[in-house]
């Protein structure tokens, strides 16, 4: 109950496309889902969050979107750029808790 | 600006031996978290800190071990190391917890152990 399972592995896109990355969850009790961008030999970092009480946020041409009622969420890259490619991981966690669980991590490839 | 340090940034262990990887934040966050990368598995947290003094297990401890004397350092010290500690290490820290606060990290350190 505690997972958080992201889809797909890996994913090829063409410059100029739209990168679709998928998680799902179990726990009804995380209230926090943050998406990290991880570029190779660098640490992770927060792009966007969101909280369920909302379907959709955007932010520039990384949107996340939320299904409560599906339990999943989903991280769309508009116009994806050759500087996107990067690892992107979806995590969760509930309220007051210190942990995230994370995903397994999405290679994101962009082709120019 | 330095954010969160790692040292080292590579290191080869044999087995049995032991090591500390250095971890250091310049931004007096409360919160620092020790996870583990390995391949298509995403991080795993293997311990935390809520402040000075106080520190506590994640989910794969074992092998481990943490201190947090001030507010800025939070070592990781293998003990005996094991084949199925080759990974790389990542150190966080945030000013709120993980429900609420961003989490800044560090380059990482890859571990290898023959």
């Amino acid at each position: 109950q505690q997972q958080v399972k992201q889809s797909p592995q890996s994913l090829i896109v063409q410059k100029g496309g739209i990168s679709i990355i998928n998680c799902a969850y179990e726990n009804t009790a995380f209230d926090y889902f943050p998406w990290y961008q991880q570029f190779p030999g660098k640490g992770p970092a927060l792009l966007i969050a969101i909280r369920p009480d909302v379907s959709e946020k955007k932010e520039g041409r990384f949107t996340i979107s939320f299904n409560k009622s599906a339990k999943q969420f989903s991280l769309h890259i508009m116009d994806s750029q050759p500087g996107d490619s990067a690892t992107y991981f979806c995590a969760a966690s509930e309220i007051g808790n210190y942990q995230l669980i994370w995903g397994a991590g999405t290679k994101l490839i962009i082709k120019p | 600006n330095a954010g969160v340090t790692q040292t080292p940034k590579f290191r080869i262990l044999k087995i049995g031996q032991s090591m500390t990887l250095q971890c250091t934040q310049d931004m007096n966050h409360n919160y620092m978290y020790w996870y583990r990368q390995d391949p298509g598995m995403g991080l795993k947290l293997i311990y935390y800190s809520v402040g000075a003094g106080i520190t506590d297990k994640g989910e794969v401890p074992n092998g481990y071990n943490v201190s947090r004397s001030t507010t800025e350092d939070f070592p990781l010290r293998l003990e005996l190391a094991a084949p199925s500690q080759t990974s790389v290490y990542f150190c966080a820290s945030s000013y709120q917890n993980a429900n609420t606060g961003e989490l800044f990290f560090g380059e990482g350190s890859r571990l290898t152990v023959l």
